[in-house]
């Protein structure tokens, strides 16, 4: 059953301690992407890595950080220095052609 | 940079047609995309155009982009109750290159 998985759903945390969101597909795909959804707002690139390997910021990378040492991983921490860390985190991945980009079904991060 | 509009919200009757709008502004856009977002879930790709398209067909689905106005448009035939969600517009212009979405129209169908 092929497509990607993001753990856990529901993550909460107090606010000063770093945390990891766990992507994972088993599609073969080569590209990644990490997105921050707020409510009433659409989706707003965190990061995104084309190859193993290497990864760029997207428009906001301040106080979160990746990796992405396998190709079908690519976890996302988002750490105390990001002032407001309570969202919705989806990742996604691009198909061979690059021009499908499909959704995992995301977790909701709450940080008091 | 890069902008797509969307209306924020269509209420519509269920058996009725829904058409959801959106405009960008990037000409080099090459495909443009619809997400449908369910409560608490991830993004569904319904449907994409690529730029040398005028309209594309899917079942109930019909996307329609002017490229001079640079409108996209997706209408959905007989619209039923679990139609309601939040449909995301979206475009890019190459692969592997990011996504730009707009904000979200939220469809709500009524019996």
């Amino acid at each position: 059953d092929g497509g990607i998985t993001q753990s856990p759903k529901y993550l909460f945390r107090k606010e000063g301690q770093n945390v990891t969101l766990s992507c994972e597909q088993n599609l073969n795909h080569d590209a990644m992407y990490w997105y921050r959804q707020d409510p009433g707002q659409g989706l707003r690139l965190i990061y995104y890595s084309q190859i193993v390997n290497d990864f760029q910021k997207g428009d906001i990378a301040e106080g979160y950080s990746v990796s992405r040492e396998k190709k079908e991983s690519f976890p996302l921490t988002v750490t105390s220095a990001q002032k407001n860390p309570t969202a919705f985190y989806l990742c996604a991945s691009t198909s061979g052609q690059g021009y499908e980009q499909y959704f995992g079904p995301g977790t909701r991060l709450t940080v008091t | 940079g890069e902008d797509v509009e969307q209306s924020l919200f269509l209420s519509v009757r269920e058996g009725d047609s829904s058409v959801i709008n959106c405009t960008y502004t990037d000409s080099s856009s090459t495909y443009l995309y619809w997400y449908k977002q369910e409560p608490g879930a991830g993004l569904q790709l319904l449907t994409y155009i690529f730029s040398n398209m005028d309209m594309k067909q899917d079942q109930r689905l019909t996307v329609l982009l002017n490229k001079k106005d640079k409108h996209l448009s997706l209408r959905i035939a007989d619209t039923q109750t679990g139609d309601s969600a939040i449909y995301f517009c979206a475009e890019t212009y190459t692969g592997y290159s990011t996504l730009t979405f707009g904000k979200g129209t939220m469809l709500l169908v009524s019996p």
